[in-house]
């Protein structure tokens, strides 16, 4: 099955700052990938997913994330932090083998200080 | 346009008993996704319905089962509660499982508490 991982369950960043929060997946096929965004006591809202069409993707928010295959990775950024950024973040991956139902990585917690 | 509603949102159970939980999908959805999501985890795909069939399952045993209704709502029932399902537990819509890079769209989630 297909999966991602997430580095660093904890990621602080200065009001301002750039936002950089990683994660490499594991496909030999082109994966289906998504960024989902769960802020405290609520679902998940989808930040962008990942399509052949460009390796660049732009999300809501301002968030993007870049596609690199040779690094098997779709970082996601944000050049400026805004305090309503704080939230829990997933990486995620759709599993043609399943159906594709949603792989889900750990998470990153967002903490933006002013 | 109403998103994906999930109904309760909160519910305390005790252990060994049953509990069913409801969802109704997107409008203009069709296929229907459970997960569970313990604390300060990722969700865990449960399972999908489309068609008023389960098509697809993830690791969780029997004791988890669902269904889903010509208008596409679907609920999830569990038996014998065990503390361990305290979680939240998360519905999520999208079309047709042939449209397969199609977001899944996900409601608030019922918080289930076993005590």
């Amino acid at each position: 099955a297909q999966s991602v991982t997430q580095l660093g369950s904890h990621v602080s960043v200065s009001e301002g700052a750039l936002v950089l929060l990683r994660c490499n997946y594991s496909s030999s096929v082109p994966p289906y990938l998504f960024w989902y965004v769960q802020y405290p006591n609520q679902g998940l809202q989808l930040l962008l997913k990942y399509t052949s069409a460009a390796t660049l993707v732009k999300g809501i928010n301002g968030f993007e994330a870049e596609f690199k295959k040779s690094e098997t990775s779709f970082h996601l950024t944000k050049p400026s932090a805004h305090m309503s950024d704080a939230a829990e973040y997933f990486c995620v991956v759709s599993d043609p083998g399943s159906g594709y139902a949603l792989n889900f990585g750990k998470g990153t917690s967002l903490l933006v200080t002013p | 346009d109403a998103g994906v509603t999930q109904s309760p949102t909160h519910l305390i159970k005790t252990r060994g008993q049953q509990v069913t939980l409801r969802c109704s999908p997107k409008s203009g959805h069709d296929t229907v996704s459970w997960y569970q999501q313990a604390l300060g985890q990722g969700p865990q795909f449960i399972f999908q319905y489309y068609e008023e069939e389960e098509r697809q399952r993830g690791n969780f045993p029997d004791r988890f089962s669902g269904h889903q209704f010509p208008n596409y709502s679907s609920e999830l029932n569990v038996n014998a509660l065990l503390l361990g399902d305290s979680a939240l537990y998360l519905c999520a819509s999208s079309l047709a499982m042939r449209e397969s890079n199609q977001p899944q769209h996900f409601g608030d989630g019922t918080r289930l508490s076993i005590l």
